[in-house]
C-alpha cells in the first residue's frame, strides 16, 4: 500500500516563499504530482516528478527525493490567489494507472 | 473541446433512494475515474476504467456502481443513499497511463438527509 503524509495548514504572508512538503512510503511508484485545489473546485495539475531534483515552473518549483521519500512544492513570490489547498500524488508502478492522495494541505495566504 | 463535464451540480437525496451521477469527457482519454472528497480530506478512488467495458474497484466502492459502454461516459451510480455518501464526488480522465495529468470535471455536490 502507499501512505502519504502532508502539513494540514500553512500560513504565510504576500510576497513571501513558502514550502509545502510531501512524505510518503510506498512499495513504488513511477512519479509525484502536486495538485491545487481552490475551495469549491476541482483540482488542477501543478507538476509531476519522475526523477530526483528539483522542476521549476514559473513561480512554483517541485523537488523529489526518492531515497528519502520525500517532496516539497516550492511557492515563490505568494499572492492572495495561491491560497488553496495542495494535493500530493503518487502514480503507483505496474500496469494501472491509479494514482494514490494525500489528504492536502490548505494554504492560507495573508496581506 | 468541454473537457470533462459532470451532471448533476448539486443534489439533495432523502435515504434510500437512488441516482445516476454523469461524467462526459470528448477528448477521447482511455482512462477515467470517479473519486469522493470529504471535508478536509484528499480524493479517495470509488472506481476506475482502463477502457470502453472495463471497470474496476478502488478504494471506497461499496454502495457505488459504474458502467463504462463508450470512451466518452462513466456514470456513478448510487443505490439506497445513505448519509456517509454526503460527500463531493469528481469525475477525472487522463490519455494514457503514466506521466499524463489528470483533468477534473467540476465535481458533484451531493447531500443525503
Amino acid at each position: 500500500g502507499q501512505n502519504i503524509d502532508q502539513p494540514t495548514e500553512m500560513t504565510a504572508t504576500e510576497g513571501a516563499i513558502v514550502q509545502i512538503n510531501c512524505t510518503y512510503q510506498t512499495s513504488g511508484f513511477n512519479g509525484l504530482f502536486w495538485y491545487q485545489q481552490h475551495a469549491g473546485e476541482a483540482p488542477t495539475f501543478l507538476s509531476y516528478n519522475v526523477l530526483d531534483g528539483l522542476e521549476e515552473k514559473g513561480r512554483f518549483s517541485s523537488f523529489l527525493s526518492r531515497s528519502k521519500g520525500y517532496s516539497y512544492l516550492l511557492l515563490k513570490e505568494l499572492q492572495m490567489k495561491d491560497s488553496a489547498s495542495y494535493l500530493c500524488a503518487l502514480d503507483a508502478s505496474g500496469g494501472s494507472y491509479i494514482p494514490t492522495f494525500g489528504r492536502g494541505t490548505s494554504l492560507i495566504v495573508h496581506p | 473541446n468541454a473537457g470533462v463535464t459532470q451532471t448533476p451540480k448539486f443534489r439533495i437525496l432523502k435515504i434510500g433512494q437512488s441516482m445516476t451521477l454523469q461524467c462526459t469527457q470528448d477528448m477521447n482519454h482511455n482512462y477515467m475515474y470517479w473519486y469522493r472528497q470529504d471535508p478536509g480530506m484528499g480524493l479517495k478512488l470509488i472506481y476506475y476504467s482502463v477502457g470502453a467495458g472495463i471497470t474496476d474497484k478502488g478504494e471506497v466502492p461499496n454502495g457505488y456502481n459504474v458502467s463504462r459502454s463508450t470512451t466518452e461516459d462513466f456514470p456513478l451510480r448510487l443505490e439506497l443513499a445513505a448519509p456517509s455518501q454526503t460527500s463531493v464526488y469528481f469525475c477525472a480522465s487522463i490519455r494514457l497511463a503514466g506521466a499524463s495529468e489528470q483533468f477534473f470535471g467540476p465535481g458533484t455536490r451531493l447531500t443525503v438527509l
